[in-house]
């Protein structure tokens, strides 16, 4: 079974810094580009970070540009999102999600980590 | 505000059919195919609809999509209480390199 989860996320300090992982399994990572979207409490879905295959390829969404840094560990199953400089509106439920043909076909979706930046 | 525009809110009575719009632009929908999300209240995103009207193969043939220019629509027919949900779509914009989500519309089944 193709299964995405999604683990890191907490409480944090505006300012401050925490590492998303995503583990995969049931499906061959490294051939894969991947996603992180997330969606603040009752707001809708924003695209935050993508990453293609091999892991040379990133793209961002202005609103973490610069302080956000997707990668992934092909040989670890694992997808990463180290997020610095947190501020209050990165609030959200951190999804994963593995992009297949597009970037914009997420076709298999972890069940979201939650992050809160909070003083 | 979103680039892609969706109605907040649709509703139908069961039995009926729905559609949801979507409308961008020539840099995202006008050249790169448009993909449907359903989210279940307090549950993960799940793909619906992809490159503008096909579906995986666990997704009835209930829910249908097509595009004409820059504009994108979601249809289901036969409503049933378990489709009330969110729906988004998204599609890859060109000039800006970002995946784009709509603003999102909730379906309301009365």
């Amino acid at each position: 079974e193709v299964q995405l989860w999604e683990s890191g996320g907490g409480l944090e300090q505006p300012g401050g810094s925490l590492r998303l992982s995503c583990a995969a399994s049931g499906f061959t990572f490294s051939s894969y580009a991947m996603s992180w979207v997330r969606q603040a409490p009752g707001k809708g879905l924003e695209w935050v970070s993508a990453i293609g295959s091999s892991g040379r390829s990133t793209y961002y969404g202005d609103s973490v540009k610069g302080r956000f840094t997707i990668s992934r560990d092909n040989s670890k199953n694992t997808l990463y999102l180290q997020m610095n400089s947190l501020r209050a509106e990165d609030t959200a439920v951190y999804y994963c999600a593995k992009a297949v043909l597009d970037w914009e076909t997420l076709d298999v979706w972890g069940k979201g980590t939650t992050v809160t930046v909070s003083s | 505000q979103s680039v892609l525009a969706q109605p907040p809110s649709v509703s139908a009575a069961p039995g009926q059919k729905v559609t949801i719009s979507c409308s961008g632009s020539s840099s995202n929908i006008g050249n790169n195919y448009v993909s449907w999300y359903q989210q279940l209240p307090g549950t993960a995103p799940k793909l619906l609809i992809y490159d503008n009207n096909k579906r995986p193969s666990e997704i009835p043939d209930r829910f249908s999509g097509s595009k004409s220019g820059t504009s994108a629509t979601l249809g289901i027919t036969g409503l049933q209480t378990g489709d009330e949900a969110d729906y988004y779509c998204g599609t890859w914009d060109s000039s800006l390199s970002v995946v784009l989500f709509g603003g999102g519309t909730r379906l309301t089944v009365l």
